[in-house]
């Protein structure tokens, strides 16, 4: 099976503008989850969608947005980009993300460096 | 909510020798403890993961171990040799909720 890819790997943006990354999960995989890396911060989660709903969202403001298609492809978005924003976003996905199914394990994607001037 | 601990944050060990990194974790319901390893550039790999009705794991070179009470779990690497070097991250989670992750631990191992 093909693993987690993401578009594009790298990005330069100036402060206010947005950007838009996408994500695609293993095939039959459901659940996808974004997290922002940076080397102070470690890996923070951004949010985890399910069956194109919205399950869980971290602790960002409302610039960070995402969501999910039907075929399981997910995208999120920074609008009003800051040097602060200046990180490698990486998603990960799962089957469906539940413990007791015995499908929790996630699997990265190489990541987006996006980079903010 | 949960917050994970890890340590140390960098480590410096010769080839051939063990490797221990210890995590704890701040909420007695979190049941899944997964390891993950980063070499520069490239994404985090699953290396191993623990459950919490397993108090022990092991996989050729590399075991997790578990102690509830003390809300603490570790990896061990034996016989480590230089590929072995890389960020290694733990993480916890609840039910429901995603992952946690600790803040990272620099592994060297010098040949």
């Amino acid at each position: 099976k093909a693993g987690v890819t993401q578009t594009p790997r790298y990005l330069i943006k100036t402060r206010g503008q947005q950007v838009t990354l996408s994500c695609s999960p293993i095939s039959g995989h459901r659940s996808v989850s974004w997290y922002q890396q940076t080397p102070g911060q470690g890996l923070q989660f951004l949010f985890e969608y399910f069956s194109e709903t919205q399950r869980n969202k971290g602790n960002f403001p409302g610039r960070f947005s995402g969501r999910q298609f039907s075929n399981s492809r997910s995208e999120m978005n920074v609008s009003t980009l800051e040097l602060g924003d200046s990180a490698l976003y990486l998603c990960a996905s799962s089957l469906d993300g539940m413990i007791w199914s015995g499908s929790y394990e996630q699997y990265f994607g190489p990541g987006t460096r996006l980079t903010v001037t | 909510g949960e917050n994970v601990e890890q340590h140390p944050s960098t480590l410096s060990v010769q080839e051939g020798d063990s490797a221990v990194i210890k995590c704890t974790y701040s909420d007695s319901a979190s049941n899944y403890f997964p390891w993950y390893k980063q070499e520069l550039g490239k994404r985090p790999q699953l290396i191993i993961d623990i459950r919490s009705n397993v108090g022990e794991k092991k996989d050729q070179r590399i075991a997790v171990t578990l102690n509830k009470t003390a809300k603490h779990f570790s990896l061990h690497i034996t016989e480590t040799q230089p590929e072995d070097s890389a960020v290694y991250f733990c993480a916890a989670r609840l039910a429901l909720q995603p992952l946690v992750f600790g803040k990272g631990t620099r592994l060297s191992v010098i040949a």
